[in-house]
């Protein structure tokens, strides 16, 4: 069965640095996304990407967030300076096309942690 | 807006007993609902979906749940409780964006199974 494959598992960083989470969607769908859940809470829809730009972002998604196609496989989400509540649970998902969530597939998750 | 409820934050059942999580929604439309189960520090996995059709789904694990459209509900079910079924479940409703599919998550039901 096609998978989601996130890198890192795990993420260890100090306050104020970059960090790029990185995400293989299955290779024939269209839509990309990424989750997020702060321990213990609920996951929370953070962006999704299609055709190259931004399609829907949410509050959280400030100005800090960015995501990128790189190139024909990879999906990236960048967190320009990170603060300590930016420690979580980080999913990447995709799915094939619009109105069609049968093939959505979650990672398996980035756990990032800001100290 | 979309939502989900899980009214229950714990459960707490005893080794072979029956299972019900509960799960309401608000969605306009025709929900496509899922059912993902998390072990700690895990990422999701997919339990059981539902799209059209048979209101009552079969997943994984033994599990089923059923979507009963005049409650706006979606309850998991399992007949009888393994100790392996430990974890935290969370139902989610698509909302349908222009571009994508947007995974709305109820804040979880943390199961735990006593011997």
């Amino acid at each position: 069965e096609p998978e989601v494959t996130q890198t890192p598992s795990h993420q260890v960083t100090q306050m104020g640095q970059e960090v790029i989470l990185r995400c293989v969607p299955i290779s024939n769908h269209l839509y990309f996304y990424w989750y997020r859940q702060i321990l213990g809470q609920k996951v929370e829809f953070l962006v999704s990407f299609y055709n190259n730009e931004i399609s829907e972002k949410s509050e959280i998604f400030d100005d800090q967030f960015s995501v990128e196609r790189p190139d024909g496989s990879n999906f990236t989400l960048k967190i320009r300076s990170t603060k300590l509540e930016d420690s979580a649970m980080y999913f990447c998902a995709s799915s094939p096309r619009v109105r069609e969530a049968h093939g959505y597939t979650f990672g398996s998750g980035t756990r990032l942690t800001v100290v | 807006a979309q939502s989900v409820t899980q009214p229950d934050i714990h459960i707490t059942v005893s080794e072979g007993a029956s299972l019900e999580l509960r799960c309401n929604y608000s969605y306009g439309a025709t929900p496509y609902l899922f059912w993902y189960v998390q072990s700690p520090g895990q990422g999701l996995q997919l339990l059981l979906k539902y799209f059209s059709g048979d209101t009552l789904v079969q997943g994984i694990k033994g599990f089923e749940a059923e979507f009963k459209r005049s409650q706006s509900s979606f309850n998991l079910r399992k007949p009888s409780v393994h100790w392996s079924d430990a974890a935290e479940y969370f139902c989610a409703v698509v909302y349908t964006m222009e571009y994508g599919n947007k995974l709305v998550f109820g804040a979880g039901t943390i199961l735990r199974v006593k011997s």
